[in-house]
């Protein structure tokens, strides 16, 4: 079945220092969205890429939808300890529809 | 705007005893999903409602795990019987979708955790 595999699975950085997580599906997506969830908290959108070999960025994050549809990446720059959680990627199958979460990337970030 | 609400935040039962779960998404939001997710892991979905319609409920483990949106608005998750395995954080989330993929931002609740005993 559809499988959707981030890497690494933890990353612990020094504050000030660059973060990326990717995230790599095992099949086409639709869309994907970036979600952070805190330690004890619940998901929280970040942001939304649809199309092909798409770039965003928000502040210090840079989020990118790879040419095929099936990778995405997000890099923070110039990391801070607000940063500290669980990074997922989530989309839907192109073809099937179905949602599924990545395996997520826990962040930690050392001051 | 008030985001999506949850009740209870918290449950704690025995094994074999039934338990249900309340959504009430953002007001206009009609696709509501539940999800459950063990400790250290990402959301894995248990079904997904389009208004009153189940449009994807393929992972709900339906000899024991039933839900409801009737109206199209709240939602309940129920568990008969509950076993050691379910305990987990239930998530709800609540989105817009007309009809097109790319409106399929998800707003999530701060979610049951449960713990079976």
């Amino acid at each position: 079945g559809q499988q959707v595999m981030q890497i690494p699975q933890y990353q612990h950085v020094q504050e000030g220092e660059d973060f990326t997580t990717y995230c790599n599906s095992s099949t086409t997506l639709s869309n994907i969205q970036w979600y952070k969830q805190r330690p004890g908290g619940h998901p929280v959108f970040l942001i939304q890429l649809v199309k092909s070999g798409e770039v965003k960025k928000q502040k210090r994050l840079t989020f990118q939808f790879g040419e095929a549809k099936k990778n995405s990446s997000l890099h923070i720059t110039a990391t801070q300890t607000t940063d500290v959680g669980t990074y997922f990627c989530a989309g839907p199958d192109s073809g099937t529809y179905k949602y599924i979460f990545g395996t997520g990337t826990r962040l930690k970030v050392l001051a | 705007e008030a985001g999506v609400v949850q009740s209870p935040r918290y449950k704690i039962i025995e094994k074999k005893q039934p338990v249900a779960f309340w959504c009430n998404p953002i007001s206009g939001h009609n696709t509501l999903y539940w999800y459950r997710q063990n400790l250290g892991q990402g959301p894995e979905l248990l079904i997904r409602y389009e208004n009153e319609e189940a449009v994807d409920d393929s992972q709900l483990p339906k000899d024991r795990f039933s839900a409801e949106r009737l109206k199209g608005v709240d939602s309940t998750l129920k568990i008969q019987p509950a076993e050691l395995g379910d305990s987990a954080v239930y998530l709800c989330a609540s989105s817009s979708r007309w009809g097109t993929i790319s409106t399929d931002t998800q707003y999530f609740g701060p979610g049951t955790r449960l713990t079976v005993l």
